[in-house]
Formats: C-alpha cells, structure tokens, sequence
C-alpha cells in the first residue's frame, strides 16, 4: 500500500499548481481520500476530501474557491488544483487514504509528502 | 468549525515513563477521535481511531479513552522511538480538524 505525490514546486504569490497523487497497493476507488498540509514549523491542517466515487467533496475554508480535489480512478490517482496561491499556503502537501466507503474517517496511510513554496 | 486543544503543548520525559496527553474539542465529536504521531521530517502515522481503537501494527503501550469532548491517549511506558509529536483529530464533521500537536522530548 502506498501514496506517493508529485508536483510541488516554487510558485510566484497567485500562480497555480497542481499536485498529484499515485496510489498502489490497493482498491483505489473504494476510498474517500484526502489532502493535509503542514506549514513549515507548524502543526498539521486538512485540506479536502473527496469520496471514493468523486460526487462528494469537501475544503477547509482557507483553501475555498481557490483549491480544487479530483480523482481518476481508472489512473488510481488523486489530485489538487491550487489556483490563486498565495504566501500562506506554502507547505507540505500529504495526500492521505481515508475510508472504505466512508467519507467520515481517520486517515491510515500517507504519501511522503511534496513541499510548495509560494514566494515572489 | 469544530476547534481542538491539547495540552500540554510540549513536555519532557525519561524512557519507561507512563505519558498522558489530552485532548479537548469544542463540541461533542462522539467517538470519532483520531491521534497521530509524527516525527521530524516524516508523514504522520495513526495510531488510534475510533478514539480507543489501536491501528494496526501499532505498539500496545499506546492506548486511548474518551468520547464526546474530552480525550486521552496514554503511552504506558515510553521508549525511544515515541519522542515524536502527538496530534488528536476529529472526523466528526467537516472541516475536519487537528489539535496543534504535543511534542515529547527527551529529559
């Protein structure tokens, strides 16, 4: 079982990204997945999640209108759209298994993790 | 959005001590309470959901207890590899939240 992102970088304040995640090692589509960051030197916050067909997603406020969660599930891949960025959300950006069907759940398996920075 | 506190912030301990970290969140979470720990450098790892239940492959001295809005989780005798910092979570509701973390350090 494993998680493993991509596409974090450097950006300019209002710039876009878009990250992504490969899963393996398991039923891809069955589970809710989700999106945490940690802010370098600070504790962990959670981003999104989308449940485990795509039709039900949901944010964190600060990251609302701007962040954007999909999923293939026939690439067994997950993915964030960061649109507008801004200095605040430089972090590193953990993509994380959630539930078996369930949008309501822990999170037991985590990517390494990949770093965006957001600095002019 | 539900808030979450934990206390202490940080404190420090001797291998074999029996360690107690609690958790509060603002409004009933019932059982849906989750802790991590995570080491510098390191993605997160759970170690118990369900606010008692122990995840897999995870050592028996971790335990937890609680439910509604008071948490805890208790290591009965710590060892080297658990100086790391502990984070509650909720699952409850969206936005899900974290506690802001309780680091344990070495005496």
């Amino acid at each position: 079982v494993q998680l493993v992102e991509s596409g974090g970088g450097v950006v300019q304040p209002g710039e876009s990204l878009r990250l992504s995640c490969a899963a393996s090692g398991f039923t891809f589509s069955g589970y809710t997945m989700d999106w945490v960051r940690q802010a370098p030197g600070k504790g962990l916050e959670w981003v999104a999640v989308i449940s485990y067909d795509g039709r039900h997603k949901f944010s964190a406020d600060s990251v609302k209108g701007r962040f954007t969660i999909s999923r293939d599930n026939s690439e067994n891949s997950l993915y964030l759209q960061m649109n507008s960025l801004r200095a605040e959300d430089t972090a590193v950006y953990y993509c994380a298994r959630g539930g078996f069907g369930e949008v309501y759940s822990h999170m037991d398996v985590w990517g390494k993790g990949t770093a965006v920075t957001v600095s002019s | 959005a539900i808030q979450m506190t934990q206390s202490p912030a940080s404190f420090s301990a001797s291998t074999g001590d029996r360690v107690t970290i609690t958790c509060r969140a603002s409004q009933d979470v019932s059982s849906y309470l989750a802790w991590y720990q995570q080491k510098p450098g390191k993605a997160p790892k759970v170690l118990i959901y369900a606010a008692s239940t122990l995840q897999s492959g995870v050592p028996s001295r971790f335990s937890g207890s609680g439910s509604g809005t008071d948490f805890t989780l208790t290591i009965s005798r710590l060892q080297s590899e658990d100086f790391a910092t502990y984070y509650c979570q909720q699952y409850y509701n969206y936005p899900f939240t974290f506690g802001p973390g309780t680091t344990v350090d070495i005496k």
